[in-house]
């Protein structure tokens, strides 16, 4: 398997802007996270999916932020209206039940 | 809530010199521990586990042993490489909702020739 395949892996966009984020996860996996990491907060979990269900979306940080995994190979994290203190690197995981998490290796988001 | 602590870096340390990075954990129950590597522009790799007390994981020349007694999981490694220098995660999964991971803040090692 490729592993969790994160697209892209660079963005810059300027304040205002829509932003989507991709994920493919590893096939066969059940769970699928969304983490944030800055300097200041480290990593952070933004919401995870259970079977393409929403199980926990607490990390969100606001309704600029957007997720949907609309089957089990693919899942969406979108901000809009984008602001420059999304700018942060985004990681997409997966796993299987009770295993460990699987990373990709995340979109670096920079707003301007 | 759950939560895990971790030592503040970065940690610089020369080239065959041992390691440790202290780690702790609140948590009910009986958590799942990990520690995750990452390096310079990739994401999160798991290094080793321990899911129940005293059990010791180990890859890689590292180790770390699941201290329910002291709530900690602190890696240790007796040799450093420059190639072991990168960011290190500690992290837990709760008993009751084991995929739910929380992790620390990460310990930035620098190993120097």
């Amino acid at each position: 398997d490729a592993g969790v395949i994160q697209s892209p892996r660079h963005e810059v966009t300027e304040m205002g802007q829509e932003v989507t984020l991709r994920c493919k996860p590893i096939s066969g996996h059940d769970y699928l996270f969304w983490y944030r990491q800055t300097m200041m907060r480290g990593l952070e979990l933004l919401i995870y999916f259970n079977n393409n269900v929403p199980i926990d979306d607490s990390g969100m940080p606001e309704d600029r932020f957007s997720a949907k995994m609309p089957n089990a190979s693919f899942s969406t994290l979108k901000i809009q209206p984008s602001e420059p203190r999304d700018s942060a690197v985004y990681f997409c995981a997966s796993s299987l039940p009770q295993g460990e998490a699987f990373f990709g290796q995340g979109t670096r988001l920079t707003v301007v | 809530g759950d939560s895990v602590t971790q030592m503040e870096g970065p940690v610089t340390l020369s080239e065959e010199a041992f390691l440790t990075i202290n780690c702790t954990y609140t948590a009910t129950g009986y958590p799942s521990l990990f520690w995750y590597v990452q390096y310079p522009g990739e994401g999160l790799q798991l290094l080793l586990k321990a899911t129940k007390a005293d059990d010791k994981g180990s890859n890689k020349g590292f180790e770390a042993t699941y201290r329910k007694e002291t709530t900690s999981f602190h890696l240790e490694k007796g040799s450093v490489q420059v190639s072991d220098s990168a960011v290190y995660f500690c992290a837990l999964s709760a008993q009751y909702n084991f995929n739910k991971f929380y992790f620390g803040s990460g310990t930035k090692l620098n190993v120097k020739p």
